[in-house]
């Protein structure tokens, strides 16, 4: 058990630009979470996937945000023409079926400028 | 409109002594609550959980309480230690997906 890796770690990119950020869950976990954590805030939930399935998506993911899964293994997250809002630390989870308990990764912290 | 509030948002204890953190929940839809701790510079850690049709769960050091009735949980750590200070955060999860509702943490120092 390897736990959940992200990449890149810190990614600095300037406005208007795309970014995309990679989460490899834990080998057995059939659910992938996307959260964001602004400063002093708890993490917000974005999406979540099912095997290869993206079953949810919130508010908070404009139409300038894109997560796949596509072999229901690894994902992607992938923001469009950058805003400085964007800034955060974006956070990957997974999670086996039927369990409450989720583990994420250590983050990647994207800055704006 | 949070749905999941940590009111106090730092804590200071002696170490040898008792941590109690606390959270309130509004949605009744919410039936398992768990608690989380992070460092700096890494992701949240699972620390303990506990289903609603439960009011205790303990775990070594760790102990979480739940009162349904007045939508309140906390986290008691006995006896706290240098180690313990981080930020803690309250989760809850209901619904299909499982996600998680978090509060906006406590950081806990725990003093030499």
């Amino acid at each position: 058990d390897t736990g959940v890796s992200q990449d890149p770690r810190h990614k600095i990119t300037k406005r208007g630009q795309n970014v995309t950020f990679r989460c490899d869950p834990i080998s057995e976990h059939n659910r992938l979470y996307w959260y964001r954590q602004t400063l002093g805030q708890g993490p917000e939930f974005l999406t979540y996937f099912q095997n290869e399935a993206q079953l949810e998506k919130s508010r908070l993911l404009s139409d300038r945000f894109s997560a796949e899964r596509p072999k229901g293994s690894f994902s992607t997250l992938e923001i469009q023409r950058t805003e400085q809002g964007d800034s955060a630390m974006y956070l990957c989870a997974s999670s086996r079926l039927v369990a409450y308990e989720q583990y994420f990764g250590p983050g990647t912290r994207l800055t704006v400028t | 409109d949070q749905q999941v509030k940590q009111n106090s948002p730092s804590l200071s204890v002696q170490e040898g002594r008792i941590s109690i953190l606390n959270c309130d929940y509004t949605n009744s839809m919410f039936d398992y609550f768990l608690w989380y701790k992070k460092y700096p510079a890494e992701g949240p850690t699972f620390l303990i959980s506990i289903s609603s049709i439960k009011d205790k769960n303990e775990d070594g050091r760790f102990t979480v309480f739940l009162n349904k009735s007045a939508k309140h949980l906390s986290l008691h750590i006995v006896p706290s230690q240098p180690g313990d200070s981080a930020v803690y955060f309250c989760a809850a999860s209901g619904g299909a997906g499982n996600m998680l509702t978090f509060g906006g943490g406590t950081r806990l120092m725990v003093k030499p």
